[in-house]
C-alpha cells in the first residue's frame, strides 16, 4: 500500500531532549516535506527537500533540522525543542517537486514540549 | 507572496443540507488551488485541485469547487452533506517559486448533525 508512515505517533519530551521524529515514503516520490499545524494557523511548511542531499528552509525553520540522505527517508530533528514546538507535525511526499503534484500525508505526530 | 483566507472556522449543517466552505485567495503569479480534508486523528488528503483549464472542478463524495479569477476565491460545495463528511476542510494554493510549496488557510472545521 502507497503510503507516508510517521513515527513516533505521540511523543512527550522536555525541554532541551534531542529528538527525531521519522517519515518514509514508499512511492518513491522525489519530494519531501515537513508541516507543523496548529490551531488557528493551518499548516506551515518547516523543510522541504526537492531530491536526495538537496534540502532548503520553509516558512518555519527555527530550531530544526532536516537530512535526506536516502529517497525514502526525511526524519525531522530538533536538536534542543522547546515549548513553543509542541504542535501536530505532518511528513508529506508528492511525486515530483512540479507545482500542483498531489501531496501524500502521513498521520501526523503530536509533539508535546514540557 | 500568497495567502489564503477561509472564511469561517467552523461550519455546520443538517444532513442532507448544502455545503458551502469559502475560501479566497491572494496570488501575484497565475494559482494553482487545492482542498485537502482531514479526518479526525488522520493526515489530510486531497479532494480536487483546481491547476488550468475547467474552472469547475469535481472532488470525491460529491464535492466541487469553482475557481473565481474575478473574486479571487475557490469555494467548496457539495449539494448534500452525509454524517461521513464530518472533518476539517483546507484550502490552499501554490506558493511562489514553481514547486510543491503549499500555503494553507487555517481550516474551516466542518459539523453534520442528524
Amino acid at each position: 500500500e502507497a503510503q507516508v508512515t510517521q513515527n513516533p505517533r505521540y511523543l512527550i519530551t522536555v525541554t532541551g531532549k534531542k529528538l527525531t521524529v521519522t517519515c518514509s515514503q514508499n512511492m518513491n516520490h522525489e519530494y519531501m516535506s515537513w508541516y507543523r499545524q496548529d490551531p488557528g494557523l493551518g499548516l506551515r511548511q518547516i523543510y522541504y527537500s526537492m531530491n536526495v542531499e538537496v534540502t532548503d528552509k520553509g516558512d518555519v525553520p527555527e530550531g530544526y533540522k532536516v537530512s535526506r540522505k536516502e529517497k525514502r527517508n526525511f526524519p525531522l530533528i530538533l536538536e534542543s525543542p522547546s515549548p513553543n514546538q509542541t504542535s501536530l507535525y505532518f511528513c508529506a511526499s508528492s511525486l515530483s517537486q512540479g507545482a500542483g503534484e498531489k501531496l501524500f500525508f502521513g498521520s501526523g505526530t503530536q509533539l508535546s514540549v514540557l | 507572496a500568497q495567502s489564503v483566507t477561509q472564511l469561517g472556522s467552523h461550519v455546520s449543517v443538517s444532513e442532507g443540507a448544502l455545503v458551502l466552505l469559502r475560501c479566497n485567495y491572494s496570488s501575484s503569479v497565475p494559482p494553482y488551488l487545492f482542498w485537502y480534508v482531514q479526518y479526525p486523528n488522520q493526515g489530510l488528503q486531497l479532494l480536487l485541485k483546481y491547476t488550468t483549464g475547467a474552472t469547475l472542478v469535481k472532488g470525491i463524495n460529491g464535492f466541487e469547487a469553482e475557481f473565481k479569477k474575478s473574486e479571487t476565491s475557490f469555494h467548496l460545495t457539495n449539494p448534500s452533506a452525509h454524517m461521513s463528511d464530518a472533518a476539517e476542510y483546507f484550502c490552499a494554493v501554490t506558493g511562489s517559486g514553481g514547486y510543491n510549496k503549499l500555503i494553507f488557510g487555517a481550516g474551516t472545521r466542518l459539523a453534520v448533525h442528524p
